[in-house]
């Protein structure tokens, strides 16, 4: 069954540097989301992507953060200067019509010392 | 806005038990909804899922029912299994874009 995959699994960096977190959805899929969880507390949402073009974000996507589908396969979610409230676990989705099922991957844990 | 309103956890039951895990939603229009389950050290799974009114969805033993009347999507099992210990979010999407989740309850099963 096709999956969405995501790299690295964890990663660990220091305040102040810049990180790109990736993701592989389905193929056929056309939405891609990105969503985190801080420890203990619920999944939030921060942008769906559409067409080439972020179709909603929300109020933690602030100027720090950008995503791109620098190619076919790939979707990938920068941060450009870490914060220690950065640290979450991030899970990318797909799907492949708006409103229908999205798919998680299994998600990359970040710590930001 | 839209919210999800779920059950507290931690719930602990004994295996066999029966399960009712309570989740109530605030939205505008005709939302999907959603029950996800996280199992430990692993990523967000669909559960099951529900689109319209009336409607229940279903999956290895675990049913939801979309009620309009009571804005509620309870998630019930008859018999859980130790294998059932996760955490459980109820969700709903009602625009193209997001889903917007509860805060999620976990479940311990006691052999």
């Amino acid at each position: 069954e096709p999956e969405v995959t995501q790299t690295p699994s964890h990663q660990v960096t220091q305040m102040g540097q810049e990180v790109i977190l990736r993701c592989v959805p389905i193929s056929n899929h056309l939405y891609f989301y990105w969503y985190r969880q801080i420890l203990g507390q619920k999944v939030e949402f921060l942008v769906s992507f559409y067409n080439n073009e972020i179709s909603e974000k929300s109020e933690i996507f602030d100027d720090q953060f950008s995503v791109e589908r620098p190619d076919g396969s790939n979707f990938t979610l920068k941060i450009r200067s870490t914060k220690l409230e950065d640290s979450a676990m991030y899970f990318c989705a797909s799907s492949d019509r708006a409103r229908e099922t999205q798919y998680f991957g299994p998600g990359t844990r970040l710590l930001v010392l | 806005g839209n919210s999800v309103t779920q059950m507290e956890g931690p719930v602990t039951l004994s295996e066999e038990a029966f399960l009712t895990i309570n989740c109530t939603y605030t939205a505008t229009g005709y939302p999907s909804l959603f029950w996800y389950v996280q199992y430990p050290g692993e990523g967000l799974q669909l559960l099951l899922k529900a689109t319209k009114a009336d409607d229940k969805g279903s999956n290895k033993g675990f049913e939801a029912t979309y009620r309009k009347e009571t804005t509620s999507f309870h998630l019930e099992k008859g018999s859980v299994q130790v294998s059932d210990s996760a955490v459980y979010f109820c969700a709903l999407t009602s625009s193209a874009s997001k889903i917007i989740f509860g805060s999620g309850t976990r479940l311990s099963i006691r052999p």
